[in-house]
């Protein structure tokens, strides 16, 4: 079964740190571009990162230069290290496969993120 | 960058047709075939129903469909049904092609 699994979410303080991972199984990992998109409670989505088969990363002006992407072929995963972490980043963290150009075809369940004192 | 703008909310009745705008900038919806469509139904994951403006997944039903025109998409549902009641997203490249960007979402409610 294709699948996508996240883990490492949690409640953190202003200003901590998080890395959140994401776990592909059913499909060869190395071939895709793999994004983070969140959600906070009650609003849209956001896209957050992406990572490509070739390793070149992308992000969000929200995030960019907080925010680092990277993955493990080898593991079959990738990883969102997020620093200087605000209350405006707290959400639902998903990781998703583009398995068409700029379309997102398999999700994960998501991870919370909450941010707060 | 920001958001793409769709409306906040439309409805309809079972058997009807709905259409829901996406509109963007040049800068992404004007310059790419890039637009894609998503179902969320509360406490759940996105679900992919349309790319590249108007490509359906396998799976996807055909009373779903996608068009652009300028700088706004739209996706249409014909037919309604009751499970169509859902948040849909459309998502667009931006940036020159550096990021991605959402809509802010469109509560479909079918009466």
């Amino acid at each position: 079964e294709v699948q996508l699994v996240e883990s490492g979410g949690g409640l953190v303080q202003p200003g901590g740190s998080l890395r959140l991972s994401c776990a592909a199984s059913g499909f060869t990992f190395s071939n895709y571009d793999m994004h983070w998109i969140r959600q906070a409670t009650g609003q849209g989505l956001e896209w957050v990162s992406a990572i490509g088969e070739s390793g070149k990363t992308y992000f969000s002006g929200s995030v960019k230069g907080r925010f680092t992407i990277s993955r493990e072929n080898v593991k079959n995963s990738f990883y969102l290290q997020m620093n200087s972490l605000t209350a405006g980043d707290t959400a639902v963290y998903y990781c998703a496969r583009e398995g068409y150009d700029e379309a997102f075809d398999i999700w994960g369940q998501g991870t919370l993120v909450t941010v707060s004192s | 960058q920001s958001a793409l703008t769709q409306p906040a909310s439309v409805s309809g009745s079972p058997g009807q047709s709905i259409t829901i705008s996406c509109t963007g900038t040049n800068n992404d919806v004007g310059s790419y075939k890039f637009v894609s469509w998503y179902q969320q139904h509360p406490g759940k994951a996105p679900k992919l129903m349309i790319y590249e403006v108007s490509k359906r997944p396998s799976g996807v039903s055909d009373r779903f469909s996608g068009s652009k025109s300028g700088n706004t998409a739209s996706l249409t549902i014909s037919g309604l049904q009751v499970e169509d009641e859902a948040d849909y997203y459309c998502c667009s490249l931006g940036g020159s092609a550096t990021v991605d960007l959402f809509g802010g979402g469109t509560k479909l409610t079918v009466l």
